[in-house]
């Protein structure tokens, strides 16, 4: 199926670790990338295939997979990065995406 | 430095029609495959529709309504949408890739 699931929320202090999840038999065979969505803002890739950063993005995110559940690993959340985030991946006809994770870092 | 920039976006009745344009630079347009993506208010993510040199793909959601199309002298890419319903309201996203622009507002009410 193409159903990604993520959950609804998660909720850490400021320097503590953050870790979303996500997972669809989709991704057995595609990558997983990662997006940030601050209120009022496109969305912004934090991470793409699986695990890679791209510029600009800082050190503390960081992305992994085991199987067919891929994690989004913030390690020393900031107030920052209080944002909606959500996964996704490719189908066979376009990309599909997960209902999206709400993080609280306070 | 890849930019995109949505425009077209604005309040349509339903059954009206709107044509979004996305002028980008920064890269060789023809190169790559470029995406509508939207997000409709409150909501998730939802891929739109792909064009991948002359090959055109669609969300089961806008099949048959919406035209996707490049210009490629302008660098630019265009979404025609027909038969707006108001469940169409979202903000539509550019994308190259990795890279998206920061949307265009389409609101469809009466």
């Amino acid at each position: 199926s193409y159903e990604l699931t993520q959950p609804s929320s998660v909720s850490v202090s400021p320097g503590q670790t953050a870790r979303i999840t996500c997972s669809g038999d989709v991704l057995a065979k595609k990558y997983g990338r990662w997006f940030q969505q601050k209120p009022g803002q496109a969305p912004v890739v934090v991470i793409y295939r699986d695990s890679e950063r791209p510029s600009g993005i800082p050190e503390r995110f960081s992305g992994s997979r085991s199987g067919t559940t891929v994690t989004l690993t913030i390690t020393g959340a900031q107030v920052e990065d209080e944002a909606d985030y959500y996964c996704s991946t490719a189908a066979d006809n376009g990309r599909v995406f997960g209902g999206g994770t709400k993080l609280s870092v306070l | 430095e890849v930019q995109l920039l949505e425009s077209g976006g604005g309040l349509v009745q339903p059954g009206g029609s709107l044509r979004l344009s996305c002028a980008t630079s920064g890269f060789t347009f023809t190169n790559y495959a470029m995406n509508w993506l939207r997000q409709a208010p409150g909501m998730g993510l939802e891929w739109v529709s792909t064009l991948s040199g002359s090959t055109a793909t669609y969300a089961d959601s806008v099949k048959g309504r919406f035209t996707v199309s490049r210009d490629n002298s302008k660098s630019t890419l265009y979404l025609q949408m027909n038969s707006l319903r108001v469940e169409d309201t979202a903000i539509y996203y550019c994308a190259k890739d990795i890279e998206w622009g920061q949307g265009t507002l389409v609101t469809v009410s009466s």
